[in-house]
C-alpha cells in the first residue's frame, strides 16, 4: 500500500528565510510524486510534480523539490519565503500501480512571520 | 482557476438527510476523483470514475455513492448523514493517463447538524 509521511505538522519561518518541507513516501513501484498547496477556503493547487528524469524539479512560485530514491524522500524547498506562501502544503504519491489515485500526506501548515 | 467547478460551495443539513454534490471537470478531462478532507482523517480518496465507469474505490462508506454522466460531470450522493460526515469534499479531474496531475475544484463544505 502506498503512503506518505509529512513529519512536520506546523512550521514557522521568517519572511525571506529559506524553507524545506519534508516528505517521505512508501510505494511499491515507480512513484509519481506531487506537491500541492492549499490556501484557506481554496482547493489544492499543484506546485510541482516528479515522474522521472532529473531528480530536482522546478515548480511554480519559486518552489523546487528533490527526489531521493535511496531515502524515499521528496522534500520541498524555497530559497526565500514570501508572506503570501503561508498555506498548507501536501505531498502526494501515485503511479502506474495505482493509476492517478493519489495518496496524500497529512499536510504541513506553514506560517510566515513578517 | 483550475477549471473544475463544484457546487454548492456550502451545504448545511441535518442528520439523517441526503445531499448531492456536483462536479464539472475541466474541459477534455475524462477522469473524476472525489476526496474527503476532514481534520481527523486528512485527505481521503473516495472514488474515481473514468469516462462514465467506476475505476477505483477508496474509503467510501456504503451510505455514499457516486456516478459520472455522459457529459462527464459527476455527482456524489451522501445519505443518512451523520455528524461525522461534516467535511470538505473535493472533486478533481485529469485527462486519465497515469502521470496526469489532478486538478482540484474549490470543494463543497458540508456541515451536518
Amino acid at each position: 500500500a502506498q503512503s506518505v509521511t509529512q513529519p512536520d505538522i506546523h512550521i514557522t519561518v521568517s519572511e525571506g528565510a529559506s524553507l524545506e518541507l519534508r516528505c517521505n513516501y512508501s510505494y511499491g513501484a515507480t512513484p509519481y510524486l506531487f506537491w500541492y498547496v492549499q490556501s484557506p477556503g481554496q482547493g489544492l493547487q499543484l506546485l510541482l510534480k516528479y515522474f522521472s528524469g532529473d531528480t530536482l524539479v522546478q515548480g511554480i512560485k519559486g518552489f523546487e523539490a528533490e527526489f531521493k530514491r535511496s531515502q524515499s524522500s521528496f522534500n520541498l524547498r524555497k530559497p526565500s519565503v514570501h508572506w503570501s506562501d503561508a498555506a498548507e502544503y501536501f505531498c502526494a504519491v501515485g503511479g502506474t500501480g495505482g493509476g492517478n489515485k493519489l495518496t496524500f500526506g497529512t499536510g504541513t501548515q506553514l506560517k510566515v512571520e513578517l | 482557476d483550475s477549471g473544475v467547478t463544484q457546487t454548492p460551495k456550502h451545504l448545511i443539513t441535518a442528520t439523517g438527510q441526503r445531499v448531492t454534490l456536483r462536479c464539472s471537470p475541466r474541459s477534455g478531462d475524462l477522469s473524476v476523483y472525489w476526496y474527503q478532507q476532514s481534520l481527523d482523517q486528512g485527505l481521503q480518496f473516495l472514488i474515481q470514475y473514468y469516462n462514465g465507469e467506476e475505476r477505483a474505490k477508496g474509503n467510501i462508506l456504503e451510505r455514499f455513492s457516486a456516478q459520472q454522466f455522459p457529459d462527464l460531470h459527476s455527482e456524489l450522493n451522501l445519505s443518512s448523514l451523520e455528524l461525522g460526515d461534516s467535511a470538505l469534499y473535493f472533486c478533481a479531474s485529469t485527462r486519465g493517463s497515469p502521470n496526469s496531475p489532478l486538478h482540484f475544484g474549490n470543494g463543497t463544505r458540508l456541515t451536518v447538524t
